[in-house]
């Protein structure tokens, strides 16, 4: 069981806009910031979004993030097919000596 | 820019060690960065097992810590993983990646390396 917590399904027909959402608690998201990755089928993770909402050279403004308290969404606009994929947040986790989290990860379905 | 390539051995008999090699190009290993490994078991989500400073200074993953060591070679500019006393369970894609970090956060990872399988069996 994943510590942050995501919808493992999302789905939306072409030029939609889809929402999904990543929860966690005090000790990761609530203290610190939250990274998206991208995973098209077959390939390695690729970073999405970072510190919450900012985004890497080369993605689209299609994909924006946001964080709230101890919760956090990546939304996609204007969906295409080609965004089909598996979707994790990360944070860091405080607890311990400190950790890296994942979720468990959303797969995208482009109807 | 800075590339990441994963090697070693497929096939790991349970209880045994499994050790693989993570070579970084297009960059030093020097540089004020983390350099991660991470796993994902066939058909499932992403696990986090540890990091390494060029210093040496390591952090891992609370539930891998007790079989678990990573170490940096700066000479070869690569660094590795083992993970002791395997069972299928450890059966997965293992990803290295660098972690960039910043000033006021704990950073994010990228790039990532291809992954390689390795399966643990007898």
């Amino acid at each position: 069981q994943s510590v942050l917590t995501q919808p493992p399904s999302a789905s939306g027909t072409p030029g939609q806009r889809v929402t999904i959402s990543c929860s966690g608690s005090s000790s990761n998201i609530g203290s610190n910031t939250v990274n998206w990755y991208q995973q098209l089928p077959g390939t390695a993770p690729k970073l999405l979004i970072y510190s919450n909402n900012q985004r890497p050279s080369g993605v689209p403004d299609r994909f924006s993030g946001s964080k709230s308290g101890t919760s956090a969404s990546l939304a996609i606009s204007g969906l295409q097919s080609e965004d089909e994929a598996d979707y994790y947040c990360a944070a860091w986790d405080d607890s311990l000596n400190g950790f890296w989290v994942f979720g468990g990860g959303t797969k995208l379905t482009v109807l | 820019q800075v590339q990441l390539q994963e090697s070693g051995p497929g096939l790991v008999k349970p209880s045994g060690t499994l050790s693989l090699t993570c070579a970084v190009s297009g960059g030093s290993i020097s540089s004020s960065n983390w350099w991660s490994w991470v796993r994902q078991p066939p058909g499932k989500g992403l696990e986090w097992i540890g990091e390494i400073y060029h210093s040496g200074s390591t952090n891992y993953n609370p539930s891998l810590k007790s079989r678990v060591t990573i170490s940096v070679d700066k000479s070869k500019n690569q660094f590795s993983l083992k993970l002791s006393s395997v069972t299928a369970a450890d059966t997965a894609v293992y990803y290295c990646a660098r972690v960039i970090i910043d000033t006021v956060t704990h950073g994010w990872f990228d790039p990532w390396g291809q992954g390689t399988l390795v399966t643990v069996s007898s």
